[in-house]
């Protein structure tokens, strides 16, 4: 199946700092992307829709100054968590659908479980 | 808002089949019906899908009610590895999660 590579794995920051997490389809070409965070215990809600060369649609509630997406190519798109605070703290996660279309399964990274200390 | 609804826990004993129901009563004639699961600390893994007649693969079979207003995940003999929490979800991208079913398995 397709593979969907998210960078780092656990990262733990200071309050105040920024923090930038990374989501790459590794065998195939991904023309959006989508970004989700789940605290303990919930389930996933998505915060924004990657679109490949534009700006990305975010979940209403999600401060799109806050959470910074970016997606330069069709394999890599970047959330960056500004000026984190505790309460940014959270298991985020991307997910990529082919984007040649026949299959309509999404594949999801392994997640990225950020601690704002 | 999630369209689908699954029961909170469900518990199995391990070899033996597991049936994990869904309510999709919201679903359109092109919504596909996806399940995924999700072990602890890891992103959700794509399960199985279909559109309206039952489908079979490695991991699991999907039966979908002739109206398509609900489906049913049926893991044949439920392992230990198989304790994870099960999403299923109706339409196509961006998927909008419920808050699925935590299957617990007893050795």
């Amino acid at each position: 199946g397709a593979v969907v590579s998210q960078h780092p794995s656990r990262v733990i920051c200071k309050s105040g700092t920024s923090v930038k997490i990374e989501c790459r389809s590794l065998d195939f070409q991904a023309t959006t992307m989508f970004w989700y965070r789940q605290f303990p215990k919930q389930s996933l809600m998505l915060m924004a829709t990657s679109n490949e060369g534009s700006k990305a649609t975010y979940e209403q509630g999600v401060e799109k100054d806050k959470f910074l997406i970016n997606h330069a190519s069709l394999t890599l798109s970047t959330l960056t968590v500004t000026s984190a605070h505790p309460e940014d703290s959270s298991f985020y996660i991307c997910s990529a659908r082919e984007r040649t279309g026949w299959r309509t399964e999404a594949f999801f990274g392994q997640g990225t479980r950020l601690t704002v200390v | 808002d999630a369209k689908t609804t699954q029961p909170n826990s469900m518990e199995s004993n391990e070899e033996e089949p597991v049936h994990l129901p869904c309510n999709h009563s919201t679903i359109s004639g092109t919504d596909y019906i996806h399940w995924y699961r999700q072990l602890p600390s890891q992103g959700p893994e794509y399960v199985i899908h279909g559109l309206t007649s039952n489908v079979n693969n490695r991991m699991a079979s999907l039966a979908i009610a002739e109206d398509r207003k609900s489906s049913t995940l049926i893991l044949h003999r439920a392992t230990l590895r198989d304790a994870a929490v099960y999403y299923c979800t109706q339409g196509n991208t961006p998927l909008v999660f419920g808050k699925g079913t935590r299957l617990s398995v007893i050795a």
